[in-house]
């Protein structure tokens, strides 16, 4: 199974600044996933993070408020942008290892913005 | 795109009774169904999956069936344990594994001593 490490695990922002979140797994995988979980949700994807190219946004998600960059096969970064206090969530990041096994999940960061 | 809905939104059971959960999907291009569990405060964990060649699937106290052409697929955990509530997302994927998963709205499951 895969080890994801992603950073910061909480934060505290102020409404108008930017946060950035990064997911670092041990391993080369296939796919990076990014979802967010709001207090007492499901899980929404956001976007998947393509290596070295722009990421493919779901509905309702769009790059300049989610910026996603994904350098290599191990490593992405999503940032929150301009944030609100509508943006406090639970953000998560997946990766799959090949292409017929299980999704894992990093433990999260957890957003409050105030 | 997919919709998946999930029922009921909270379950409370005596400890080892069975409990139950159930999904409906709407894309029939949706071939790969996990059920993830969450307790509180932590990452979601991959519990079972299965994949639509396969009507069901069993690990232990843990089970999911699949209906294809009624689209829906349910979790059966038996003889539950107090450590088995937590909140059951289940989810569809349109590939075999391995893709972006579109996740029901949860269950929270209570079992009681």
């Amino acid at each position: 199974s895969a080890v994801i490490s992603q950073k910061p695990s909480r934060d505290i922002c102020q409404r108008g600044t930017s946060l950035t979140i990064q997911c670092q797994v041990d391993s080369q995988v296939t796919m990076m996933f990014w979802y967010r979980q709001q207090p007492g949700q499901s899980l929404t994807l956001i976007a998947t993070a393509n290596q070295g190219s722009e990421a493919t946004y779901e509905s309702g998600f769009v790059i300049d408020k989610f910026p996603i960059s994904r350098p290599n096969l191990t490593f992405s970064t999503l940032t929150v942008s301009n944030m609100s206090p509508e943006d406090s969530s639970i953000y998560l990041c997946s990766v799959v290892a090949g292409g017929n096994t299980e999704a894992f999940f990093g433990q999260g960061t957890r957003l409050t913005v105030v | 795109g997919e919709n998946v809905e999930q029922h009921p939104s909270t379950l409370s059971v005596q400890e080892g009774d069975s409990a139950v959960i159930k999904c409906t999907y709407s894309d029939s291009a949706s071939n790969y169904f996990p059920w993830y569990k969450q307790e509180l405060g932590k990452r979601p964990q991959l519990i079972i999956d299965i994949r639509s060649n396969v009507g069901e699937k069993k690990d232990q106290r843990i089970a999911v069936t699949l209906n294809k052409t009624a689209k829906h697929f349910s979790l059966h955990i038996t003889e539950t344990q107090p450590e088995d509530s937590a909140v059951y997302f289940c989810a569809a994927s349109p590939t075999g594994g391995g893709n972006k998963l579109t996740f029901g709205t949860g269950t929270q499951l209570k079992v009681e001593l």
